[in-house]
C-alpha cells in the first residue's frame, strides 16, 4: 500500500529565507510523486512532479523538490520565501501501474512572516 | 494547462434535500475522475473513482447510495449528495486525468457544502 508522511503540521519561515516542507513516502516500485498547494476554500494547484530522470525537479512559482530514493523523501524547497507562499501544501504519491488515484499526505501549513 | 471546473463553489441546502455537484474538464478529455472529501484542517479523503461510461468504484466506508456519481461523458462527472444531513457538510473536490493516465491530476476549485 502506498502512503505519504508529512511530519510537520506547520512550518514558519521569515520572508526572504529559504523554506523546506518535508515529505517521505512508502510505495512498492518506482513512485510518481507530486506537490500541490491549496489556498483557503480553493481546490489544489499543481506545483511539480517527479516521474523519472533528474532527481531535482523544478516547478511553479520558484519551487523545487529533490527526489531521494535512499531516504524515500521528496522535500519541497524554495530559496527565498514570499508572504504570498503562505498556504497549505500537500505531498502526494501515485502507483505508476494503472490509472490509480493520488494518495495525499495530511498537509503542512506554511506561514511566511514579513 | 489543463483546466477542471467545478460548480457550484458553495451551496447551502436543507436537511433531506439532494445536491448535485458538477465537475468538467474544459480542455481535455477525462476518462477518469476522482472525487475527494476534505474535512477542516485535514487531508483529502478519496471517495470514489469514476470512469467514463461505467459505474464508479467507491472507497470502503463511502455509501454509494448516498453519494451518487455519474460520469456520462468524457468531460463531465457529477456527484449527487442525496438526502443530505448536517454531517455531510464538507468541502468536496474533484480531479480529472486525461486519456493517457500518465500525467498529474488536475483539480477543480472545490465545493463547500453546508447542510442546515
Amino acid at each position: 500500500a502506498q502512503s505519504v508522511a508529512q511530519p510537520e503540521d506547520q512550518v514558519n519561515v521569515a520572508e526572504g529565507n529559504p523554506l523546506t516542507v518535508k515529505c517521505t513516502y512508502s510505495v512498492s516500485g518506482n513512485p510518481y510523486l507530486f506537490w500541490y498547494v491549496q489556498y483557503p476554500n480553493r481546490g489544489l494547484q499543481f506545483l511539480l512532479k517527479y516521474i523519472t530522470g533528474d532527481n531535482l525537479v523544478k516547478g511553479s512559482y520558484g519551487f523545487e523538490a529533490e527526489f531521494n530514493k535512499s531516504q524515500t523523501s521528496f522535500h519541497l524547497k524554495k530559496p527565498s520565501a514570499l508572504v504570498s507562499d503562505s498556504a497549505l501544501y500537500f505531498c502526494a504519491v501515485r502507483d505508476p501501474s494503472g490509472n490509480t488515484p493520488l494518495v495525499f499526505g495530511k498537509g503542512t501549513r506554511l506561514s511566511v512572516i514579513a | 494547462g489543463a483546466v477542471v471546473s467545478q460548480h457550484p463553489s458553495w451551496v447551502i441546502c436543507k436537511s433531506g434535500t439532494s445536491v448535485k455537484i458538477e465537475c468538467r474538464s474544459l480542455d481535455f478529455q477525462a476518462t477518469t475522475m476522482f472525487w475527494y472529501r476534505q474535512f477542516p484542517k485535514q487531508s483529502l479523503m478519496l471517495m470514489a473513482t469514476s470512469n467514463e461510461g461505467s459505474k464508479a468504484t467507491y472507497e470502503q466506508g463511502v455509501e454509494k447510495d448516498k453519494f451518487l456519481i455519474n460520469h456520462a461523458s468524457l468531460t463531465l462527472s457529477t456527484l449527487t449528495v442525496t438526502s443530505a444531513h448536517p454531517e455531510d457538510s464538507s468541502f468536496y473536490i474533484c480531479s480529472a486525468r486525461d486519456r493517457t493516465g500518465n500525467t498529474e491530476a488536475f483539480f477543480g476549485q472545490g465545493t463547500r457544502l453546508t447542510v442546515v
